[in-house]
């Protein structure tokens, strides 16, 4: 079935420092792609998404290309703030037999220290 | 409401309890979603509905898991028999045809 693989965290920067997160996925078709921050003790917020091949995605300083001939969605921030310390998940939406649904990777813990 | 709202935010249960989980969809987002979290990891699908109807509920672990959105607005996901495995983040998530899955802060769910 689909799937979405991130890179293991957790991920420590410096203020300022540049980010990569790397995903890729595997799927029939050709899904939409998001990714998703949670802060602690909150649910998932929408950060960007993609839905076709060489899409950018972009919000609040992050980028992700969708990349279909490498299966990848990576995230990239050029200056990380401490304010971006949070879990970051990669996703792909699938629609199979009437449902919908999003596949979530394992997620990526990054902090930032000042 | 402006967004996703769930109830409780916090829920320690007994093992063998029963226990009921709420979700307050976005007005007007016809399909709604269950996701289980658990510690660590990425959310898992549970159980998908458009309007009133339960068009996929592939996701439920067992059948001591069941939900319900009898109007097309408000969910509750049930657990029956509760076992300390059931302990994750129970997420309900909202949408409309343009606009995409918008998540509540999440219940999470104690056995003792």
């Amino acid at each position: 079935g689909d799937s979405v693989t991130q890179m293991e965290g957790p991920v420590t920067l410096s203020e300022e420092a540049f980010l990569t997160i790397n995903c890729t996925y595997t799927a029939t078709g050709y899904p939409s792609l998001f990714w998703y921050v949670q802060y602690p003790g909150e649910g998932l917020q929408l950060l960007l998404k993609a839905t076709k091949a060489d899409d950018k995605g972009s919000n609040k300083g992050f980028e992700a290309t969708y990349r279909k001939e490498t299966t990848s969605f990576h995230l990239e921030k050029g200056s990380v703030q401490v304010s971006d310390s949070a879990v970051y998940f990669c996703a792909l939406e699938q629609y199979q037999g009437g449902s919908e649904k999003l596949v979530f990777g394992k997620g990526t813990k990054l902090t930032v220290n000042p | 409401g402006a967004g996703v709202s769930q109830s409780p935010r916090y829920k320690v249960a007994k093992r063998g309890q029963d226990v009921a989980l709420r979700c307050d969809p976005i007005s007007g987002h016809v399909s709604l979603f269950w996701y289980q979290q658990a510690l660590g990891q990425g959310p898992e699908f549970l159980t998908y509905f458009q309007n009133e109807a339960q068009l996929d509920k592939s996701g439920l672990p067992s059948d001591r898991f069941f939900a319900e959105r009898p109007e097309g607005s408000v969910s509750t996901l049930k657990i029956q028999r509760t076992q300390q495995e059931d302990s994750a983040v129970y997420l309900c998530a909202s949408s409309s045809r343009v606009r995409p899955q918008h998540f509540g802060d999440g219940t999470r769910l104690s056995i003792l």
